[in-house]
């Protein structure tokens, strides 16, 4: 199993530029999340789904959309990016919430918006 | 103020210590997790406990619900236990999510 992969790993836009984020899970899992990491500061989750077809708004929505078309993937995706979007951005997956369940994370894809 | 804290924020340590590491939290949980983020950014998932205690080879959590406060042990401590330690809990009604604490950054010398 790959576990969860994540492309690209790195990544640099001019403000305004667009780009799609993507997140593959060979788990069979439900649950999927979009985190970013910044210094100084926890991880802070984008957006999850708790499912195909599900979204929902986590702690910093404002800037990104996600889609989740196939239970396997989870994209996250830039309209128009700024500079404070400059950061980690790590996906993670479980099977159930995270009250009863481990999550796995991705590599981490590193994004530098000039 | 945080909902999650950590102490302390730096650790440095001698090869073949224990140490310890402290997460406390303001909020009722329904879990708590223990992480471990490598100096290459990877993140593992080290625990997932609601009470009393856990031990996986030489790391030991251990969790007081009454007192909010979870430790993270690790005995006979190696340079390759130098990693960012991250403690997070998912609320008691509201367990789709985690609240992450900053970390806790530990270098062990050799």
């Amino acid at each position: 199993n790959a576990g969860v992969t994540q492309t690209p790993k790195f990544r640099v836009l001019k403000t305004g530029q667009s780009m799609t984020l993507l997140c593959a899970q060979d788990m069979n899992h439900e649950y999927m999340y979009w985190y970013r990491q910044d210094p100084g500061m926890g991880l802070r989750l984008i957006h999850y789904s708790v499912g195909e077809g599900t979204t929902a708004k986590g702690e910093v929505p404002d800037g990104y959309n996600v889609s989740r078309l196939k239970k396997q993937n989870f994209l996250l995706g830039l309209e128009s990016a700024a500079p404070s979007q400059t950061s980690v951005y790590f996906c993670a997956s479980s099977y159930w919430g995270l009250a009863g369940d481990t999550q796995y994370f991705g590599p981490g894809t590193r994004l530098t918006v000039l | 103020k945080n909902e999650v804290e950590q102490s302390p924020q730096n650790l440095t340590a001698q090869e073949g210590e224990f140490i310890t590491i402290n997460c406390s939290y303001s909020v009722g949980i329904s879990a708590l997790h223990w992480l471990q983020q490598h100096p290459g950014g990877g993140i593992v998932s080290l625990f997932m406990l609601s009470s009393g205690k856990k031990k996986h080879g030489r790391l030991i959590a251990t969790i007081n619900i009454q007192e909010k406060h979870s430790s993270l042990h690790i005995t006979a401590s190696h340079p390759r236990d130098s990693a960012v330690y991250i403690c997070a809990v998912s609320r008691l009604y509201n367990t789709d999510k985690l609240i992450f604490g900053t970390g806790t950054r530990l270098q062990v010398f050799p």
